[in-house]
């Protein structure tokens, strides 16, 4: 597709329940990242792939927080027994390379509000 | 604890008027970026600085990086109501890791 693109747009979910979020990243992009906003925030690093491998989780909260990237294009990031204070924009970006010779490129976010 | 702060966090003027948005960060890096934000939108990606002394210039914005005093300024030249956005500025850690500003909104009014 031209962009990255991210399902659902809008996640309305009761605490306690687990959520997937999904990520389809630029065709050929190497790189993909999640990031979590807060409203009035800027974007905090979850976690990025590089391929399929995993390369760094340090920003993923704590354990109920999951990402896999299986073939190198699709990504999903899983929030177990979620609780309210997950509530936040999640969004995915891709890029064609290591960030120092590109920049993100972000999709358009999962909208997550826990109830 | 890696830190980068924008300098101011609301910003309201006038078109036609030159303003200047600051970004410090606390640990030295050699890879800077600014992002553009639009009210419900995604980010858009203005600038990639990569060493010190980079200045980069897209239309009425342009963006410059020193290094040794680790601080990035993005400069507003006449504006106009079409740059109303919020501006984030980011520091590169490690091989690809973003750390981002608090954002820096923007209003440019007629």
């Amino acid at each position: 597709g031209a962009g990255v693109s991210q399902s659902p747009r809008y996640k309305v979910t009761k605490r306690g329940q687990d959520v997937a979020l999904r990520c389809d990243p630029i065709s050929g992009h190497v790189s993909l990242y999640w990031y979590r906003q807060a409203l009035g925030q800027g974007p905090e690093f979850l976690t990025y792939f590089n391929y399929e491998a995993q390369q760094d989780k340090s920003g993923l909260p704590n354990d109920r927080f999951s990402a896999e990237r299986p073939e190198g294009s699709i990504s999903t990031l899983t929030i177990q027994r979620t609780e309210q204070r997950d509530s936040a924009m999640y969004r995915c970006a891709s890029s064609s390379g290591t960030v120092s010779n590109s920049p993100l490129h972000f999709g358009n976010g999962t909208r997550l509000t826990v109830t | 604890e890696l830190k980068v702060e924008q300098n101011p966090l609301f910003l309201s003027m006038q078109e036609g008027k030159n303003y200047t948005i600051y970004c410090n960060y606390s640990t030295t890096s050699d890879r800077l970026y600014w992002y553009r934000q639009d009210p419900g939108k995604s980010l858009e990606s203005l600038f990639v600085l990569l060493s010190n002394g980079a200045v980069k210039q897209e239309g009425r914005l342009m963006a410059s990086l020193d290094t040794k005093a680790r601080l990035s300024t993005l400069h507003i030249t006449a504006a106009v109501h079409d740059l109303s956005a919020t501006y984030f500025c980011a520091r590169g850690q490690g091989a690809q890791k973003l750390v981002f500003g608090q954002g820096t909104r923007l209003t440019i009014n007629p």
